[in-house]
């Protein structure tokens, strides 16, 4: 049972480069999320999706893109990394219907430098 | 912005002790979620409490929850080393998608 698997697990970035966080998922779950953990902030989320083809912003999505070819996969992309951006980066994933609980991957620590 | 703020923010007890925390959201809801999460790791699922209910039990945990004042509280009994973690409450919208809103956690330590 994989669950959520997200790659790396850790990544450095100098400022200004771009890359991608993996997020991929086996459960056929419709709703994909990307929240980023900080020091005293809880998570916040970054962007959603519904389903393949279909995203949209949370409540921090500057400098960040994403997109949804498959229900399975769900990466996140750093345009131009920021220090601002350095982070703890965790994907979720759950049914798209209420009352129903989320699965985390491990997370991605990222250090912009 | 955040939805939920937990409270305490750090909770210390002694082992066989229980542990509340209690958490406080500001608009309707659907669902609240309290969800642990151990140093390092991603977060994982413990209770969801629909907003028609007022109080859930799952093993050692115990979660109730009050519409009228917006807040909910979270009861670990009997608590043990391995609870030691930060615990987070997450509130359902309305939207009719499963949107989770976070809290910032209390982080509880569990002394042997």
């Amino acid at each position: 049972n994989a669950g959520v698997t997200q790659t790396p697990k850790f990544q450095v970035l100098k400022t200004g480069q771009s890359m991608t966080l993996q997020c991929a998922q086996d459960m056929n779950h419709e709703y994909m999320s990307w929240y980023r953990q900080d020091p005293g902030m809880g998570l916040r989320l970054i962007h959603y999706s519904v389903g393949a083809g279909i995203t949209d912003q949370g409540e921090v999505p500057n400098g960040y893109n994403v997109s949804r070819s498959t229900t399975e996969d769900f990466p996140l992309r750093l345009l131009s990394a920021a220090p601002s951006q350095t982070s703890v980066y965790f994907c979720a994933s759950s049914y798209t219907r209420q009352n129903t609980e989320a699965f985390f991957g491990q997370g991605t620590r990222l250090t912009v430098v | 912005s955040q939805q939920g703020e937990e409270d305490p923010q750090a909770l210390s007890i002694q082992e066989g002790e229980n542990a509340t925390m209690n958490c406080s959201y500001k608009t309707s809801i659907n669902n609240l979620q309290w969800y642990r999460q151990n140093s390092g790791r991603g977060l994982v699922h413990l209770i969801l409490i629909r907003s028609n209910e007022r109080e859930k039990h799952s093993g050692r945990l115990r979660v109730t929850l009050d519409t009228s004042k917006k807040s909910s509280s979270l009861l670990i009994t009997a608590s043990r080393a391995a609870d030691t973690a930060s615990y987070f409450c997450a509130t359902g919208s309305n939207s009719g998608y499963s949107t989770l809103t976070f809290g910032k956690g209390t982080m509880l330590l569990v002394s042997p």
